[in-house]
């Protein structure tokens, strides 16, 4: 069973604040792992994919690294906004041939004002 | 902006219905995903469709069907909708970018079957 674990599942932080949160996954027969932004009554929107070994990615304040041999991926949001909370989800695809993503339960981050 | 829709938004049916969510995309995607989600659980994918004429069940178990007759329709349909239907379903579709697969969804279907 493949299992894709995310924490903490739900963060309050003020606005300003920089934040981080963590997403586990199986670290063996890696291919690739996703992050999306899902706001409330909106569509969940892809931020990243990442495949190799120590990739950063960045996106505006939002930024995301990779270590594969450990099985974890760490989403950083630096200097949030009201407008970054939204449940955030990282998901899973391993190597071979019936390939399909494994999400995660998500984490839900409230920006206070 | 991906332009994948869903109808209905939320859909409060009685027990025994029958009942199709609709979704469709004008991207010209040929993979399109259903996912449910139940609350404070993870997106289990239901079905999926490689293209016309292919449909494939997903990971969960699920009573409802689908059919992929045109690249950019892919219907859900529960024959008699029952209380344990009640879940968020969520339509997707995608493409292949950078030779990764990104997956653009839909704004969910909310059905509640009473």
């Amino acid at each position: 069973i493949l299992n894709v674990e995310q924490s903490p599942q739900s963060l309050h932080v003020q606005e300003g604040d920089s934040t981080n949160f963590t997403c586990s996954f199986p670290s063996s027969n890696f291919y690739a792992l996703h992050w999306y932004r899902w706001e409330t009554a909106k569509s969940p929107e892809a931020l990243f994919v990442m495949t190799l070994n120590g990739d950063e990615k960045k996106k505006g304040r939002i930024s995301a690294t990779l270590n594969t041999k450990e099985g974890y991926s760490y989403l950083y949001i630096k200097g949030s906004q009201p407008e970054d909370s939204a449940t955030y989800l990282c998901a899973f695809l391993n190597a071979g041939n019936n390939r399909k993503l494994i999400w995660g339960l998500g984490t839900s981050l409230a920006v206070n004002p | 902006e991906a332009d994948i829709y869903q109808t209905p938004r939320y859909l409060v049916i009685g027990t025994g219905k029958k009942i199709t969510l609709e979704c469709s995309q004008t991207m010209g995607h040929d993979k399109m995903y259903w996912y449910q989600q139940d609350p404070g659980m993870e997106l289990h994918l239901i079905h999926y469709s490689y293209g016309v004429n292919s449909t494939e069940k997903g990971d969960l178990s699920s009573e409802s069907t689908v059919s992929r007759i045109r690249t950019e329709h892919f219907p859900l349909t529960l024959e008699s909708a029952r209380p344990s239907h009640t879940s968020q379903y969520l339509c997707a579709s995608s493409e292949f970018r950078g030779g990764h697969e990104t997956q653009y969804f839909g704004p969910g279907t909310r059905l509640l079957v009473l």
